[in-house]
This record gives C-alpha cells, sequence and structure tokens, in this order.
C-alpha cells in the first residue's frame, strides 16, 4: 500500500528565508505532483516530476526527485507572504495511471 | 472553457437524507475524479472514472456512488449522509501530457451533515 508522509505539517516562515518542505513515499512511483492550495481555494498544480534527478523550478518554488530514495523536497528560497498556502504532494504509484495518493499537507504561513 | 464546475458550494444535509453533488468538464477529458478532504488527512480518492461508461473505487468509497453515462458529467451520490461524511469534496479531471495524467480541479463543495 502506497503511503505518503509530508513533513513539516506546519512551517512558520520568515520572509526572506530558505525554506524546505519534504514528502517521502513508501513504494516505487513513476509520477510525483506538488500543488498548492490557498484557503478555502480548489488546488492549483506547481509540477510534475517524472523521473529520478529530476529538477523544477517556478520563481522561488524548486521541486526535486529522488526515486531510490524515494523523496521529493520543494524548496523555498527568500520566502515572501504571497507564498502562504497549503503545499501538498501527491504520488502516482506504479501500474496506479491517474490514481493519486496525497500527502497530508504543509500549511505554510509566511510573517514579516 | 469553464473547466471543472461543481454545484452546489455549500450544504447542509440531515442524517440519512441523500443527495447528488455534481461534477461537470467541458474539456473533453476521458478521466474523472472524485476526493474528499477532511483536516490534516489530505485528499483521498472516493471514486474515479478513466472513461465514459467506466467506474471504479478509490480509497474511501464506502456510502458513495457514482455513474459515468456522458464524457462531460460524473455525479457524486451519498446514498444515506453520515456525520462522518462532512468533508470537503472536489471533483477533477484529467488529460494526458507526454508521461503523465494532469488532473485539473474543480472548485469543491463544502458538506455538512448534521
Amino acid at each position: 500500500e502506497l503511503k505518503v508522509e509530508q513533513n513539516p505539517l506546519f512551517l512558520s516562515m520568515q520572509e526572506g528565508k530558505n525554506y524546505t518542505i519534504y514528502c517521502n513515499y513508501s513504494t516505487t512511483s513513476d509520477r510525483l505532483y506538488w500543488y498548492r492550495q490557498d484557503p478555502g481555494k480548489s488546488l492549483e498544480s506547481l509540477f510534475v516530476l517524472l523521473s529520478n534527478g529530476a529538477v523544477k523550478q517556478e520563481g522561488r518554488l524548486m521541486a526535486s526527485l529522488d526515486t531510490k530514495a524515494r523523496l521529493s523536497t520543494l524548496h523555498i528560497t527568500a520566502a515572501v507572504h504571497d507564498l502562504s498556502a497549503t503545499y501538498f504532494c501527491a504520488v502516482e504509484g506504479r501500474g496506479s495511471w491517474g490514481k493519486l495518493q496525497f500527502g497530508a499537507g504543509t500549511q505554510v504561513v509566511v510573517t514579516p | 472553457n469553464a473547466g471543472v464546475t461543481q454545484t452546489p458550494k455549500f450544504q447542509v444535509l440531515k442524517t440519512g437524507q441523500s443527495m447528488t453533488l455534481q461534477c461537470a468538464q467541458d474539456m473533453n477529458h476521458n478521466s474523472m475524479y472524485w476526493y474528499r478532504q477532511d483536516p490534516g488527512m489530505g485528499l483521498r480518492l472516493i471514486y474515479y472514472s478513466a472513461s465514459e461508461g467506466t467506474t471504479d473505487k478509490g480509497e474511501v468509497p464506502n456510502g458513495y456512488n457514482v455513474s459515468r453515462s456522458t464524457t462531460e458529467d460524473f455525479p457524486l451520490r451519498l446514498l444515506s449522509a453520515a456525520p462522518s461524511q462532512t468533508s470537503v469534496y472536489f471533483c477533477a479531471s484529467s488529460e494526458v501530457v507526454g508521461r503523465y495524467n494532469e488532473q485539473f480541479f474543480g472548485p469543491g463543495t463544502r458538506l455538512t451533515v448534521l
């Protein structure tokens, strides 16, 4: 059974500093996704990571994937208030085309 | 394109009542999904449909039913509502983009069962 663990579950960030969110998963996976959710809103796709060593960057966010360690990281550089949201990783297990297993989410609050 | 739409946005039910959450997409996607989101648990898959006429159970299907009679619509039925079904429900549809399935989520339905 595929299990996905995110940590931390809550992250209080100071503006201008760097932080990392971790996503561990328990079985072999072909694809890993990162989503952002603002309070009371739907999910917005951030990144799709498809292979070992994949790295994607968009603005202050950078995601990477290590399939051997079954670990993905979402790195936030020089945090700003607009990045306050909940971030989810989701894993598509091998042979489970389209069926995502989500982590519990990391609630990020960025303060001055 | 409206994308994925869901109705209603909010709903309050009494225990034992039944209702249908509506989901529609206008992107001609083959696959559609229903998730529920509970505090501290992320999203969990209830049912999914790989194409019109097919459905399959996800992680938490008990107490729900679905059908997929058209490509556009994927309604979720609560058979006899229970307080444990209080949650936010998201519908999604997906298209194949190269080697992955990109899912697009609707705005959600907030359901409270008293």
